[in-house]
């Protein structure tokens, strides 16, 4: 049972345009959740993250929405630079654990 | 600040053989959890510490098992190794025990022959 989804296992931009990278999930008791970027063969790195309580989180290049209602939410990164190519997950806790649920991942390539 | 520190960075085991990994958290974080990725299932949850107590587990065989010590490093045993358990075996450090960021090491990669 998938309960965080990336839906687009990925995804091309030109550099300088915006990146949109999604995630749905299924558990309405989820109340945070993060973006990581992942490199092969190392640790996912933290970007930015969202409280249930919030709908948009800014971070300089990185902006997270998150729609309750439809259980969405997305990653914003403008401009978006040959640098940010990497698997992006969303990943998603509940209550008072640091268990995260991830999300399949998207690979971003931005193209100079 | 130093990050989430690892070891051994590779590991090369044969099967039926067992495994220690090792995590060092971030100064001041006391909450630790470990993920194994596989290209196949993605990055699952193994198990959550927290001033030494397991608060939560993934779905993993009882082969799989961890402890955390008084100055928050965290360890993990695999015993009786399978083939399938070869991953990426990742650490993450936290300062809270809820809604909060989780800062990952740079994992230990575990081939298994």
């Amino acid at each position: 049972d998938q309960q965080v989804k990336q839906n687009s296992p990925s995804l091309s931009v030109q550099e300088g345009r915006i990146s949109i990278l999604n995630c749905d999930y299924t558990n309405s008791m989820f109340d945070y959740f993060l973006w990581y970027k992942k490199y092969p063969a190392e640790g996912p790195t933290f970007l930015i993250s969202i409280s249930s309580i919030k709908d948009k989180n800014e971070d300089g290049r990185f902006t997270v929405f998150l729609n309750k209602s439809a259980k969405h939410l997305s990653l914003h990164i403008v401009p978006s630079q040959p640098g940010d190519s990497a698997v992006y997950f969303c990943a998603a806790s509940r209550g008072a654990t640091n268990k995260l649920i991830f999300g399949t991942g998207t690979l971003l390539a931005v193209q100079p | 600040k130093a990050g989430v520190t690892q070891t051994p960075r590779y590991l090369i085991k044969t099967r039926g053989q067992q495994v220690t990994l090792s995590c060092s958290p971030i100064s001041g974080h006391r909450s630790v959890s470990w993920y194994q990725q596989t290209p196949g299932q993605g990055l699952q949850f193994l198990f959550e510490y927290f001033s030494e107590t397991q608060r939560n587990k993934g779905n993993f065989p009882g082969r799989f098992s961890g402890r955390q010590f008084s100055n928050s490093r965290s360890e993990m045993n695999v015993s009786t190794l399978e083939l399938g358990d070869s991953a990426l075996y990742l650490c993450a450090s936290s300062y809270r025990t809820q809604n909060t960021e989780a800062f990952f090491g740079q994992g230990t990669r575990l081939t298994v022959v």
